[in-house]
């Protein structure tokens, strides 16, 4: 059974940067079959797909041209984790976040979710 | 691709029928997840493929349609089905959702 858990700070101060990171159990970040979401929601935004990572004979990623000149997502091997970093944040980028695991770009498992704050 | 769902709300009793709408803005083939979100909780996959059910999802759930118009019908509406419901186009980059129906009690 695939399990994601989420962790990182709730709280960013304006232009800094924000880091979450996704610990994956029950499956593989280096998995041929699978990708790595990052995923938020806000009453103003609803859900919005933000970026992925993915394995296929090499690390690819896909990002939302939304964020695309700030978002980072990488994956950590050793770990069996995967990290979210979005620079330059304002409060616009107050949201809950989620990890999500896709295999189709369907998103058939979630993390918690984590609660960021933007705010000095 | 923009998701449109309507109704924004949707009041039903328990065991009645709840037929949930989902319009995509271009066409997305069968390419269209649904979610189901609680309270304090991230979405649950409930179908994808337009209208195949993932796992553990009861049979009560069925989605239809292809092209642009979708359908989520809950056949009879049991007390853990009223939440918010979320489609999911994947035809297209970026992945986009709509804004969500939500079933409350009626």
């Amino acid at each position: 059974q695939v399990q994601l858990q989420q962790s990182g700070p709730g709280l960013v101060k304006p232009s800094q940067t924000l880091s979450l990171t996704c610990a994956i159990s029950g499956d593989s970040v280096s998995s041929n079959s699978a990708a790595w979401n990052w995923i938020r929601q806000s009453p103003s935004r609803g859900l919005e797909w933000l970026g992925r990572t993915y394995y296929r004979s090499k690390w690819y990623n896909d990002y939302a041209v939304s964020v695309k000149s700030r978002i980072t997502v990488n994956p950590d091997t050793s770990k069996n984790q995967f990290y979210l970093h979005l620079k330059s944040v304002t409060p616009e980028d107050t949201a809950i976040y989620y990890c999500a695991r896709d295999q189709m770009r369907h998103f058939d498992n979630w993390g918690q979710g984590t609660l960021v704050t933007v705010s000095s | 691709i923009v998701m449109t769902q309507s109704p924004a709300t949707l009041s039903v009793s328990p065991g009645e029928r709840a037929t949930l709408s989902c319009r995509a803005s271009q066409f997305v083939s069968s390419n269209l997840a649904w979610y189901q979100q609680k309270p304090g909780q991230a979405p649950r996959l409930l179908i994808y493929g337009a209208s195949t059910r993932a796992t553990g999802i009861p049979a009560r759930f069925s989605g239809s349609g292809s092209g642009t118009e979708f359908t989520l019908t809950i056949s009879s509406l049991q007390s853990e089905d009223f939440a918010v419901y979320f489609c999911q186009q994947y035809n297209n980059w970026p992945l986009t959702f709509g804004g969500g129906t939500k079933v409350e009690i009626k």
